[in-house]
């Protein structure tokens, strides 16, 4: 199976400062079509997961343009500038290259 | 606007079984593959079961296989889990998902608890 390791598990950011999110997977994400199989999800406080970067690098729909992702074959970051309070939850990334389809444990962010 | 409703949750014993649904509105439900993705309290998510459009094949990890069942009636928008021989450690929150390639679209999800 292939692991997902999230760090940090939370971070505290001061609204307005940026936050940076790392996820490293166990075996490249690269599919032979050329697409980084990654994903960005962010579940806010008992919410449903939404998705925010699809493809690695991609902005989903409704998503503002502060989040980023960025990334190698193998090591991910998901990027959020300028954090504003209704950014708070737990972001997960997430490999759909092959199953079993597998997550990574979760940064928590919180708003100093 | 794309909607999945998740209904069939509750509190069952363990070895029993238990049937959701979800209903699926606001796009081409037949145009889609659907996933499970489930997540137990204060815990991370964990896929549970993918399907394609057409419902001819479908896809589980280990934990579930030959236990859980996915399925869909692409007449009635409608995708199911039928969950057989249910354990302590399948108490979760249960997602149903639309699939396309990605999971984008999530539903509110159902509370399964297993327990004696």
């Amino acid at each position: 199976d292939i692991v997902l390791t999230q760090a940090p598990l939370s971070v505290s950011v001061t609204p307005g400062e940026s936050a940076s999110i790392s996820c490293r997977s166990s075996k490249s994400l690269l599919s032979s079509k050329g697409i980084t199989s990654l994903y960005w999800y962010l579940q806010k406080p008992g919410k449903s997961p939404q998705l925010l970067i699809y493809r690695m690098s991609n902005l989903a729909s409704g998503v503002p343009d502060r989040f980023s992702g960025s990334g190698s074959e193998t090591d991910f970051t998901l990027k959020i500038s300028k954090v504003e309070t209704e950014d708070v939850g737990v972001y997960y990334c997430a490999q759909f290259l092959e199953y079993p389809f597998t997550f990574g444990s979760g940064t928590k962010l919180e708003i100093k | 606007e794309v909607q999945l409703v998740e209904t069939g949750g509750g509190l069952v014993q363990p070895g029993r079984s238990l049937k959701l649904s979800c209903v699926a509105s606001g796009f081409t439900f037949n145009n889609y593959w659907m996933s499970w993705t489930r997540q137990a309290p204060g815990k991370g998510l964990e896929w549970v079961a993918s399907i394609t459009n057409s419902g001819g094949s479908t896809y589980y990890p280990d934990s579930v296989k030959g236990r859980f069942t996915i399925s869909r009636d692409n007449a009635q928008n409608t995708l199911y889990l039928q969950m057989n021989s249910l354990r302590s450690e399948d108490t979760a929150t249960y997602y149903c998902t639309r699939a396309g390639g990605v999971m984008d679209a999530w539903g509110q999800g159902a509370s399964v608890t297993v327990s004696s």
